[in-house]
């Protein structure tokens, strides 16, 4: 069985601010991990993914995400937000069950950017 | 270029009605998704196609039936539609998931569906 946690289903920062959203995860297997974003009225789209290369995964617009195996966490961030950033941000673990590999994601955390 | 798409974009319809929704992706993917995203934001996987074959149903009422009729096409077929079936229903795509690797999803840009 798989599961991600994401804390804080609403995060708000100032423009020019670091962006912490966090995300832990529950895997019986090795993980695949994801950051997706999604804008008002639109699908999702891929940021990053961790797939048991480096632990320190870049992603599109400046994101970048960690995985720590200790802490069974995935914590996306980028340095300085912008107000284009505002967004919704699903977190999701995917693992191969046998038959297929089923992509579970959190409940999502709604970045609010602020001037 | 569009990668995946779906079809319609927003659907109203009245209960006990039938629909269906479509889903075309043009990346050469051998899996195919449906999602449904709830009024909170919650997605679940309802289904999954590995070259026209279902792999993953998850527990979803009989109403509701896939249809793959080539490896670039899923639909979504809902009988009888009820009030809880309002919802945002995302089509996605992926390369074939083999044992040990998962590849990213590429979603559709969802199909609102409003149950009056």
């Amino acid at each position: 069985a798989q599961s991600v946690t994401q804390l804080g289903s609403h995060v708000s920062v100032s423009e020019g601010a670091l962006v912490l959203l966090r995300c832990n995860y529950s895997s019986s297997v090795p993980p695949y991990l994801f950051w997706y974003v999604q804008y008002p009225n639109q699908g999702l789209q891929l940021l990053l993914k961790y797939t048991s290369a480096a632990t320190l995964v870049k992603g599109i617009n400046g994101f970048e995400a960690e995985f720590k195996k200790s802490e069974t966490s995935f914590h996306l961030t980028k340095p300085s937000a912008h107000m284009r950033d505002a967004a919704e941000y699903f977190c999701a673990v995917s693992a191969y069950t046998g038959t297929a590999s089923k992509l579970t994601f959190g409940t999502g955390t709604r970045l609010q950017v602020t001037l | 270029d569009t990668a995946v798409s779906q079809t319609p974009k927003y659907l109203v319809t009245q209960m006990g009605n039938d629909k269906s929704i479509k889903c075309e992706q043009n990346l050469g993917h051998d899996t195919m998704y449906w999602y449904k995203q709830d009024s909170k934001k919650f997605l679940k996987i309802m289904f999954s196609y590995n070259n026209k074959e279902l792999i993953i149903n998850e527990t979803v009422p009989n109403r509701f039936s896939p249809k793959s009729p080539d490896k670039a096409h899923l639909n979504l077929h809902i009988n009888s539609l009820e009030l809880g079936d309002s919802a945002v229903y995302f089509c996605a795509s992926s390369q074939l998931q083999l044992a040990g690797v998962s590849y990213e999803q590429y979603f559709g840009p969802g199909t609102r569906l409003t149950v009056t």
